[in-house]
Order: structure tokens, then C-alpha cells, then sequence
């Protein structure tokens, strides 16, 4: 089965601090992932792929095949880091599976 | 360049009654998917569409639907709405057949009372 999990529905952290939002994903081929994001009162946006190895507003991830996970971090949060973030599969056929989000509050 | 466009923004319905929502994707993009999204439930698949021909399908019942167009614009149509339905609907589209990467709309509200 493709899926994709995100074990937190909810993360707070200071401004300043270290974040990571967690994603583990399912899939028996080899995974393309994805970090799309949602600001308040803006649209599902992309935020990095897994491909490209990018650094995007401060945030990396990398994938481990062996944990089967692709977590997003940042080492110093800032408050307008807060929104919702989805992690997201490109399975077969080209068909996308997305997480359930996590939502990051970061407080000043 | 104009981005995803979704109408109607909001849409109230009551139980029983069929709804259509469309979606403009970005000029020159060919390739439309439609997403429900619920709190807690995140983004769930619905169907996917590429030249007018639906490419992938999610696991909803059949009352939903849709197609597209060959100027690519696509419509979702959902008979005998049920309470459950109340969701935002997103449409994305992409490029190519490759999808890679989304651009979504603003989604519409649909309410069933």
C-alpha cells in the first residue's frame, strides 16, 4: 500500500529553536516526496522536492530509505514558519498521496 | 500568469441535491487533479485528469465525478450529496503527464446541510 504518514497533527515550538515535522511513507518503488506548505489565508504551495536536494526558507530534507521517512527541518524557526505543512508521495502512475499535515505554531 | 482558478468560491447544499464545481489549471497546463480536504483527514485523492482523459481515479464512491475539457478545464460533479461531502475541494494542475510539481487553487467551500 502507498501511504503516507504524519505522525503530528500539531507541533509548538520557540522562535529560535530547532523544528523537525515528521513524515514516514509506504511504498515498495523507489519514492519521489515532496513538502508542500499552507499559509494562513494562502494556497497549498510546494515547499521543497526530495529530488533537487534543496534548501528552501532555511528548511532541508532528506530521504532515508532505511527509516522509509522524509523529515522537514530547520534549525532556528521563525514565526513565519507557522503554517500547515503536508508531506507528499508521487506513487504509481504518477498519482499523489498526501499526509494528514501537521501544523506549526511558532511562538515569539 | 493567472494561477488555479475555482468556482465557485463557496457553495451551500442540502442533502440529496448534486453539486458541480470547475477549475481553470494554468494557462498551458494540461494535467488537473482534484483533492478533498478535511480537518484531520488531510488531502484525499480523488481523480486526475490529462487531455481530457482520466488518468487515475481515488477510492471514492461513485457519486463523484468529473472531466475535462479540451481547453483543460476541468469540472467535478457530486450527486446525492450526503452530510460527509462538507469538505474544500483543491484542484491542482501541472504541466505535464509527469506532475511533478502542483499548483493548486484556492479550493471551494462546499457545505451540505
Amino acid at each position: 500500500a502507498q501511504r503516507v504518514t504524519q505522525p503530528e497533527k500539531l507541533l509548538s515550538v520557540f522562535k529560535g529553536a530547532p523544528v523537525e515535522l515528521k513524515c514516514n511513507y509506504s511504498y515498495s518503488g523507489s519514492p519521489e516526496l515532496f513538502w508542500y506548505v499552507q499559509y494562513s489565508r494562502q494556497r497549498l504551495q510546494l515547499l521543497l522536492r526530495h529530488i533537487s536536494r534543496e534548501s528552501i526558507k532555511g528548511f532541508t530534507a532528506d530521504l532515508n530509505k532505511g527509516e522509509t521517512s522524509f523529515h522537514l527541518k530547520k534549525p532556528f524557526a521563525q514565526e513565519e514558519d507557522s503554517a500547515m505543512y503536508y508531506c507528499a508521495l508521487r506513487g504509481d502512475f504518477n498519482k499523489f498521496y498526501f499526509g494528514s499535515g501537521t501544523k506549526l505554531n511558532v511562538k515569539p | 500568469k493567472a494561477g488555479v482558478t475555482q468556482t465557485p468560491r463557496y457553495l451551500i447544499k442540502t442533502r440529496g441535491q448534486q453539486v458541480t464545481l470547475s477549475c481553470s489549471p494554468i494557462s498551458g497546463h494540461r494535467s488537473v487533479s482534484w483533492y478533498q480536504q478535511t480537518p484531520g483527514q488531510g488531502l484525499q485523492f480523488l481523480f486526475e485528469y490529462f487531455s481530457e482523459t482520466q488518468r487515475n481515479k481515488g477510492n471514492f464512491p461513485g457519486r463523484f465525478s468529473g472531466r475535462q475539457f479540451s481547453n483543460s478545464r476541468s469540472e467535478m460533479n457530486v450527486s446525492t450529496l450526503e452530510l460527509g461531502d462538507s469538505a474544500l475541494y483543491l484542484c491542482a494542475s501541472s504541466l505535464g503527464a509527469s506532475n511533478e510539481k502542483l499548483f493548486f487553487g484556492s479550493g471551494t467551500q462546499l457545505s451540505v446541510l
